[in-house]
């Protein structure tokens, strides 16, 4: 069971470049999330899906998009990387709200030069 | 998500118990308390969580005050392994949006 897969691990971006990272989990979540991790700080939420064809904002949305057509995929898209947009990116699924425990992957490295 | 405060950092030694104390003053009556916990370089991992009743698991229990007003997560025997930083956080029975994560404790286990 691979749980939830990112790729890709490590990325090196130029200023104004773009790109989409991966995020997919085997487990038949409904939820999933997108958060950012900044050195020696705790992870804040980008976006959140309820299920397929659902997206919400989380508390640090800009600059990022993502959508979510199947409910295995929730690919997060950067339109115009800048240096604040350097930091570890974890994606998480969850089965439900509330009390249910998210699963996380093991996060890609970015780094905006 | 209401507010977690937990210490920077802990020391404890190997093969002993740990405790890990959290406070959340303002926890309302559907909040859960969730505790999670961030190995060097990886994900964080969820490790138990509870509502009022002090909960056991494989990996650590949890004790909750009689007021819910603080609670403790209880490592029986630390390995190096157990090395990370631990989050507490209180998440709404019914809250769909992510994990509201603070800063954590840092637990450092000595050999």
């Amino acid at each position: 069971n691979a749980g939830v897969t990112q790729t890709p691990k490590f990325r090196i971006l130029k200023i104004g470049q773009s790109m989409t990272l991966q995020c997919t989990q085997d487990m038949n979540h409904n939820y999933m999330y997108w958060y950012r991790q900044d050195p020696g700080m705790g992870l804040k939420l980008i976006y959140y899906s309820v299920g397929a064809g659902i997206t919400d904002k989380g508390e640090v949305p800009n600059g990022y998009n993502v959508s979510r057509s199947t409910t295995e995929d929730f690919p997060l898209r950067l339109e115009l990387a800048a240096p604040s947009q350097t930091s570890v990116y974890f994606c998480a699924s969850s089965y439900a709200t509330g009390y249910q425990p998210q699963h996380f992957g093991d996060g890609t490295r970015l780094s905006i030069l | 998500d209401a507010k977690t405060t937990q210490p920077n950092s802990m020391e404890s030694n190997e093969e002993e118990p740990v405790h890990l104390p959290c406070n959340h003053s303002t926890i309302s009556g559907t909040d859960y308390i969730h505790w999670y916990r961030q190995l060097p370089s990886q994900g964080p991992e969820y490790v138990i969580h509870g509502l009022t009743s002090n909960v056991n698991n494989r990996m650590a229990s949890l004790a909750i005050a009689e007021d819910r007003k603080s609670s403790t997560l209880i490592l029986h025997r630390a390995t190096l392994r157990d090395a990370a930083v631990y989050y507490c956080i209180l998440r709404p029975g019914g809250g769909a949006d992510g994990l509201t994560f603070g800063k954590g404790t840092h637990l450092i286990i000595q050999p």
